[in-house]
């Protein structure tokens, strides 16, 4: 079955950086595209980013855009999310999540997702 | 990018059945995925490809599409059906993920 576990996130001040990580195992990673996904406390799903199985293309949201940046590195089966000038209104969890199937098939059906990790944004 | 509408929170008596809705046009281009979401848990997936069902997911639900909506229906809803649904597309650019805002379903 397989999972992800995502790591790194907790307390930051506004303007201050964080940097998320995914761990894949038991699933395969490096011919997949990979998602960020998040929720704030007690709001809905927003999709982040994107980045293809081979890492040259990624795709953000029009509110991380400029800000975060979404990277892998496919030997260490590990999915990364750089948040910079960090914004109270980006307090959420983040959720990694694998498509069901590979390649460049561009679907947004998730069948894999992380635990989720909380970033909290605050002074 | 194109936004999806869901109703906020939608109420079924035990054993009833339940359409929860998704308006967008997105539809007209890209399929519909349903994600089900208890409260402290990760999201999963309960329908995808407007009427495909991942292993494990029960019969009673079923999906469909017209142009501008799409629709999971749960026949016969049961206790455990009782969380948070989100639909999902893509926007025009086909780059970018979208999510409804959610629709709490209560099973009474």
């Amino acid at each position: 079955q397989g999972q992800l576990v995502e790591s790194g996130g907790g307390v930051v001040q506004p303007g201050g950086s964080l940097r998320l990580s995914c761990a894949a195992s038991g699933l395969t990673f490096s011919t997949y595209a990979m998602h960020w996904v998040r929720q704030a406390p007690g709001k809905g799903l927003e999709w982040v980013a994107v980045i293809s199985y081979d890492g040259s293309r990624k795709f953000y949201a029009d509110s991380v855009k400029g800000r975060f940046t979404i990277s892998r590195d496919n030997s260490r089966n590990t999915l990364y999310l750089q948040m910079n000038s960090l914004r109270t209104e980006d307090t959420a969890v983040y959720y990694c999540a694998r498509p069901y199937c590979g390649g460049d098939c561009g679907s947004h059906t998730f069948d894999h997702w992380g635990q989720g990790s909380l970033v909290t944004v605050s002074s | 990018s194109s936004e999806l509408t869901q109703d906020p929170a939608v109420s079924v008596a035990l054993g009833q059945t339940v359409r929860i809705t998704c308006q967008g046009d997105n539809f007209r281009t890209f399929y519909a995925t349903w994600y089900q979401q208890k409260p402290g848990q990760a999201p999963t997936l309960v329908m995808y490809g407007n009427n495909d069902r991942p292993s494990g997911i029960p019969d009673r639900f079923s999906g469909s599409i017209s142009r501008d909506s799409a629709s999971l229906t749960i026949t016969g809803a049961q206790p455990e059906d009782e969380s948070d649904y989100y639909c999902t597309s893509r926007d025009s650019s086909g780059n970018h993920v979208v999510f409804g805002g959610g629709t709490r379903l209560t099973v009474l």
